[in-house]
């Protein structure tokens, strides 16, 4: 499998519980994000990984959320206390290299899905 | 900051229309702009890339343009289909997006094809 994987595809989670996502990029991909998508808008960032150092976070990514790539390959996003404006779809992209950007694409999981009832 | 607006929202064409999705942006110093897809409950497949110093691409029944003076962009599609139906999101990669690089995107104008 040569593309980005994301675990689980669902997840439906009461209020106040926690809930933790991986996403598996493209092997030799060093670059790693995290974006979030709410029904019938365009996903926005939340935070970037270059190999296992987390370089940006936005200003969405409150502090109950967590993020980590702890070998630089895998990732995982946690989120503690869910409230129900978690409820988003969660959205993972990888890209190789980072001298040039101007011909580097990025390539998307298919997402995982959260319903905080 | 960076803003990304597409226009319509939504647009239902019959099958074989040939149609034009639009996209701008606020910010024009970018290094790309991307175009994607996006089917329903999935995620995004990259359809067309255009770097900043080109004026289009060119994939199959799709073309895109960039006018990055304006803060423009057009998707072409060329003979729609039904299994064209999706919602097309644009994004940009802004320069001053610090060292991350991150997307910017619109979103998204949800086309249906009727047969």
């Amino acid at each position: 499998d040569t593309g980005v994987s994301q675990d689980p595809r669902h997840k439906i989670t009461k209020r106040g519980q926690n809930v933790t996502f991986r996403c598996d990029p493209i092997s030799e991909h060093n670059r790693l994000y995290w974006y979030r998508q709410t029904l019938g808008q365009g996903p926005e960032f939340l935070t970037y990984f270059q190999n296992e150092a987390q370089l940006e976070k936005s200003r969405l990514l409150s502090d109950r959320f967590s993020a980590e790539r702890p070998k630089g390959s895998f990732s995982t996003l946690e989120i503690q206390r869910t409230e129900q404006g978690d409820s988003a779809m969660y959205l993972c992209a990888s890209g190789g290299g980072f001298q040039d950007f101007s011909g580097n694409t990025i390539y998307f999981g298919e997402g995982s899905w959260l319903t905080v009832v | 900051k960076q803003e990304v607006t597409q226009i319509p929202a939504a647009l239902s064409v019959p099958e074989g229309e040939n149609l034009v999705l639009n996209c701008s942006f606020t910010d024009s110093a970018i290094y790309n702009l991307q175009w994607f897809r996006q089917d329903p409950g999935k995620g995004l497949t990259s359809l067309l890339l255009i770097q900043s110093s080109q004026r289009e691409q060119t994939s199959g029944r799709l073309n895109a343009s960039l006018d990055k003076s304006s803060g423009r962009s057009t998707l072409y599609i060329a003979a729609s289909q039904p299994g064209d139906s999706a919602t097309y999101l644009c994004a940009v990669r802004d320069i001053s997006s610090g060292s991350a690089r991150q997307l910017t995107f619109g979103s998204g104008t949800q086309l249906t094809v009727l047969p």
